[in-house]
Formats: C-alpha cells, structure tokens, sequence
C-alpha cells in the first residue's frame, strides 16, 4: 500500500481553477502511468513515462499535462477542468525491461470533483 | 489491438461457497494476463498474473486462475469466498510483443458481493 503514494487525496475545484496532482513511488520502479477511472468506465490509459520520457499520451486534453522530473515522482497539473473530468485518478508504476511481464504498482488515488 | 471483457457486471455468492470471475480476452500474439482487486476508496491492488509456464496461477488471499488459451480465457477463482472479498474486480492484459509497449488494457470490472 505504501509503495506508490498520492496526493491529495480529495480535491474539489472549480472550473477555472490550477491545481496539480502529485505521486510518488518508493519501489525504484523506471516507468509510471496516469489513469482515470470514472464511473462506469473501463480504466483508461492517460499517460506513460518510461526513464522521465513520455511514451505514450492517449489523446488526453491539454487541459491535462503531466511532468516527471525524476523516476520516483510524477505530477498531473489541472487547469481549466471540466466537471466531465470528476474520477479518480490513479498513478501506477512499473519495472520495466527486458522480459515483459511487468506488475504495475497501484496509488490510492486522488477522487477529483471539478465544479 | 488488445481487449479484455468481463462479462458479468456483478457476482453474488454465499461465504463459504466457490467464486469465480469470468474474463476473456484478445491480443494478436500471446498475452500477459493480471487480475487486480480494488476496496472502497482505494486504488487497484495486485493479485495475480500469468507470463509463461503452467496454466493454474496462484496468488494473493487464496485466489487463483486459470489460462486457457483455446478459450482465451484467464478466469479468477476463489474456492471458498469470504465476506471480505467483497470488492471490485478487475482483468487487465498486455500484448507480448514489443509493439504493444507496456500499454494495459483492462476490463470494466465486476463487482463481487459475498453474503454471510
């Protein structure tokens, strides 16, 4: 549970409001993720970052914009959000190398509520 | 493209009583399959997976699951539930070949009520 953190874990916003998410991962892990889980929704991929380079950017909105200054940190910056955009959001990181495989690590996630 | 599906949005079963959830899958080679479990207000907590090797996959809390690749089929199953297995379930796969990077594709879950 204490492998990968998340901060805050509530967040209520409004529309026109700039807040940032925060994880962190303590397992020494080089890739982490981004996911959204709303309701009645599959989990959906946001972003990857594998070695602090983003790999992989699943059509998300620029409303949305990640950073990962280091292996064990990953950020998600909010501005201009819509109540559309009320889920939870779940940072995971992984091992990843040769061999494939790999567990992702899940946070406990940060329940957003955009007003 | 990799797909996963759980076809039941919800089991119930009795403490005490077998439970399994179903989950099937699709990718164009051969798959890396995982199952997650997620509590109220928590995030996805690991389980199980199948890489390679024998087909019967042991895991956290008593749970197993079976590969079956004629049926593409990667289901969990728990010989005696208790109530608090009671959570949302989650099957997730990768494709094993490089292309697919290490994109997970998860199904939509299926909510698992176990009744005392």
């Amino acid at each position: 549970e204490t492998g990968v953190t998340q901060t805050p874990r509530h967040l209520v916003m409004g529309m026109t409001n700039k807040k940032s998410l925060k994880c962190e991962q303590h397992l020494g892990h080089n890739a982490m993720y981004w996911y959204k889980q709303s309701a009645k929704k599959p989990l959906e991929l946001m972003f990857v970052y594998s070695l602090e380079e983003r790999v992989e950017n699943n059509s998300v909105p620029s409303r949305f914009s990640p950073e990962c200054p280091n292996s064990s940190h990953l950020f998600l910056h909010l501005h201009t959000l819509q109540p559309e955009d009320s889920a939870l959001y779940l940072c995971a990181s992984s091992q990843n190398g040769r061999g494939g495989g790999q567990t992702q690590y899940f946070g406990p996630g940060t329940r957003l509520l955009v007003l | 493209a990799q797909s996963v599906a759980q076809p039941e949005d919800q089991v119930n079963v009795a403490e005490g009583n077998p439970l399994t959830v179903k989950c099937t899958y699709s990718v164009s080679g051969n798959p890396y399959l995982f199952w997650y479990v997620q509590y109220p207000n928590r995030g996805l907590q690991f389980l199980l997976k199948y890489i390679t090797g024998d087909n019967l996959v042991k895991g956290s809390y008593g749970f197993e699951a079976e590969f079956n690749k004629s049926q593409t089929s990667f289901h969990l199953k728990k010989p005696s539930a208790l109530v608090s297995d009671s959570a949302l379930y989650f099957c997730a796969v990768r494709d094993i070949s490089k292309a697919a990077g290490n994109k997970l594709t998860f199904g939509g879950g299926t909510r698992v009520l176990v009744k005392p």
